[in-house]
């Protein structure tokens, strides 16, 4: 069955890069709609934007000026870059499929498990 | 940007009760509206669509109604496993999706 997998450094430092890699197992991600759903310890869930494979890209506007999304279709990956990063993207970051069910509903119906990322000196 | 406000933040609960948990839009979203359920340490898993279509393979007890800004989850027989934090989230904006702040089911 399709699995998403995150990957990316546990912890980054204060200003600088977050880089996260979203692997698509089990079929491929051509025609994909991928979004990040970023969520701090205790907290609620915060949709970060959504991407699809044709490269055109939604992102929160709370955290346009620092987000950048691509795809690399040759790996079946989706990958997020944050920038100058603070302690408040301290989160457990997931990547979620977003699925068409037709009608224009769509909703998030397989998600990765999730990796923490820390930000601090 | 759409504003998503669940009630009651938290609620206590006896296995075998009926949890209503309420999603409220800050306008009209029609049934652009999801439901997932997340358990500690665990990633969400969606349970309802378009506000009332119930996810394959997510039991009968958890059904969804509402239209336009008023929403409504509805566990009809708590459950053990059903103890965990539920989260609506609209995606009728074109822009920016977002979620409501999340009901945690806890045992009484």
């Amino acid at each position: 069955q399709v699995q998403l997998q995150e990957s990316g450094p546990g912890l980054v430092k204060p200003s600088e890069t977050l880089s996260l890699t979203c692997t698509v197992s089990g079929a491929s991600i051509s025609g994909y709609h991928c979004s990040w759903i970023r969520q701090p310890a205790g907290k609620g869930l915060e949709w970060i934007g959504r991407m699809y494979t044709t490269g055109s890209t939604t992102y929160n506007p709370s955290l346009k000026s620092r987000l950048t999304m691509s795809v690399d279709t040759s790996k079946n990956q989706f990958s997020l870059n944050l920038s100058s990063v603070t302690a408040a993207d301290t989160a457990v970051y997931y990547c979620a499929r977003v699925h068409n069910y037709g009608g224009g509903v769509r909703a998030f119906d397989i998600w990765g498990q999730g990796t923490m990322v820390t930000v601090s000196s | 940007d759409i504003q998503m406000t669940q009630s009651p933040s938290s609620l206590s609960a006896s296995v075998g009760d009926r949890v209503t948990i309420t999603c409220r839009a800050s306008q009209s979203i029609s049934t652009y509206l999801n439901w997932y359920q997340q358990k500690p340490g665990k990633a969400p898993t969606i349970l309802i669509y378009a506000a009332s279509s119930l996810q394959s393979g997510v039991p009968s007890r958890f059904s969804g109604s509402g239209s336009g800004t008023d929403f409504t989850l509805t566990i009809s027989s708590l459950q053990p496993e059903d103890f965990a934090t539920y989260y609506c989230q609209q995606s009728y904006s074109t822009l920016t999706w977002t979620f409501g702040q999340g009901t945690k089911v806890e045992i009484k």
